[in-house]
């Protein structure tokens, strides 16, 4: 199957500090990327859906400020925790649709640890 | 507004026991529906679609439309089923999860 690279795995920042995750698709175009983040021992939250080239749609009660989403390529979408705050601690995972193969890849998820 | 409901956080199977997780759906529009599996310390991956009607690990999922379900089975559980297992649905260019039920076979 495809294969989705989520860069960094793990991350530990300071407060107010921001920090960028990566996700690429690496063998295939991904028009569409998605971003979760998911809590301890709970299901995956989608907090936007990304596309290639235009501006990214968040869901309800997702600060797109806070969580900036570039799309810039085909094979590249970023996830920017903006002025993070201990609450922000969680695990994000990205996701790219491979509208071919008819299935979404997964990253193998971002450990956000916020000091 | 798309919902996937799995209203069983925990599952414990006997090794070779049947098991079935559930799934229900609320769609308005024609859904395509997934299950997803994540062993301990992996990604996400797909186990099945319902449009491919496949059989993967043993594992088999039929859409049942009148029930708005998509329950996952397997006759024989096996030690290295135990895994958390979500269900997804695809819809208006959106990929909505379940909570998950976390499977355990005991030996």
């Amino acid at each position: 199957g495809a294969v989705v690279s989520q860069h960094p795995s793990w991350v530990i920042c300071k407060s107010g500090t921001s920090v960028k995750i990566e996700c690429r698709s690496l063998d295939f175009q991904a028009t569409t990327m998605f971003w979760y983040r998911q809590f301890p021992k709970q299901s995956l939250m989608l907090m936007a859906t990304s596309n290639e080239g235009s501006k990214a749609t968040y869901e309800q009660g997702v600060e797109k400020d806070k969580f900036l989403i570039n799309h810039a390529s085909l094979t590249l979408s970023t996830l920017t925790v903006t002025s993070a705050h201990p609450e922000d601690s969680s695990f994000y995972i990205c996701s790219a649709a491979d509208r071919a193969q008819g299935e979404a890849f997964f990253g193998q998820g971002t450990r956000l640890t916020v000091v | 507004a798309q919902r996937v409901t799995q209203p069983e956080k925990l599952l414990s199977v006997f090794k070779g026991a049947p098991v079935e997780l559930k799934c229900n759906y609320s769609y308005s529009g024609s859904p395509e529906l997934f299950w997803y599996v994540q062993y301990s310390r992996q990604r996400l991956q797909l186990l099945l679609r319902h449009i491919s009607r496949e059989s993967i690990k043993g594992f088999t999922a039929d859409l049942n439309k009148g029930e708005t379900s998509f329950h996952l089975k397997k006759p024989f559980a096996q030690e290295e089923d135990s895994a958390m297992y979500y269900c997804a649905n695809f819809g208006n260019e959106k990929l909505t999860f379940g909570t998950g039920t976390r499977l355990t076979i005991i030996p």
